[in-house]
């Protein structure tokens, strides 16, 4: 059964900081891993979709990267701004997803 | 990107009542669409999948009695919770599935927020 664990949990950083989340999991039989935002109240943003030929996505100030076979994906954030404040999540899956337990980040201004 | 609507997006209901929530991608076909719920402050726990045409697929502990799930059409499928309880109040979240030829990919609707009193 696939487990999808993110690392930290939580995360508070003052503004112009690079910063890097985690985000493991279990089964490397996965076709996609997605990153999203969630704002709370509101449904998901979708950041990068990683397929499994992939290593890395790069959407501007975001970058991806999958290691499948540690089973492993970061999301590197450079310059963070409190407008990044959000809970991000992983998911990973086949055609259907598990996701993963998430990371609140706070961006201090 | 490919766009998928919920409605609605915000429903309270009395105890006992039940509650249909639509899931419609807008501008693209999905012969398969899931449902999610997340309780607060929690992740997203996929509930089932919904087959066009056929029966939904339930993930382990989900009650299929309690949460009907209709895909009539290629744009729309129904998550329709039967009796509903406060334990029931939730965010609810669809997601339609496009596949390519080597890829696929899920795009999510927004979300209803059910509140049971």
């Amino acid at each position: 059964k696939q487990e999808v664990t993110q690392i930290p949990a939580a995360l508070s950083v003052p503004e112009g900081e690079n910063l890097v989340l985690n985000c493991s999991f279990t089964d490397s039989a996965i076709y996609n891993l997605q990153w999203f935002r969630q704002d709370p109240g509101k449904g998901l943003t979708s950041l990068l979709l990683i397929q499994s030929s992939q290593r890395e996505q790069t959407s501007g100030r975001l970058n991806a990267s999958l290691d499948k076979s540690s089973g492993r994906s970061t999301l590197y954030i450079a310059a963070s701004q409190p407008g990044d404040s959000a809970t991000y999540l992983c998911a990973v899956g086949t055609y259907k997803y598990i996701f993963g337990t998430g990371t609140r980040l706070k961006v201090l201004a | 990107g490919a766009v998928v609507s919920q409605h609605p997006s915000r429903v309270i209901c009395k105890s006992g009542t039940s509650v249909k929530i639509e899931c419609r991608s807008l501008d693209f076909q999905a012969t398969t669409m899931f449902w999610y719920r997340q309780f607060p402050k929690k992740s997203l726990m996929l509930m089932a999948t919904s087959n066009e045409g056929s029966k939904a697929t339930y993930e382990q502990g989900v009650e299929k009695d309690k949460f009907l799930i209709n895909h009539a059409s290629l744009t729309l499928s129904t998550l329709t919770v039967t009796s509903a309880h406060p334990e029931d109040s939730s965010f609810y979240i669809c997601s339609a599935l496009t596949r390519g030829v080597s890829y696929n990919e899920q795009f999510f609707g927004p979300g209803t927020r059910l509140t049971v009193l």
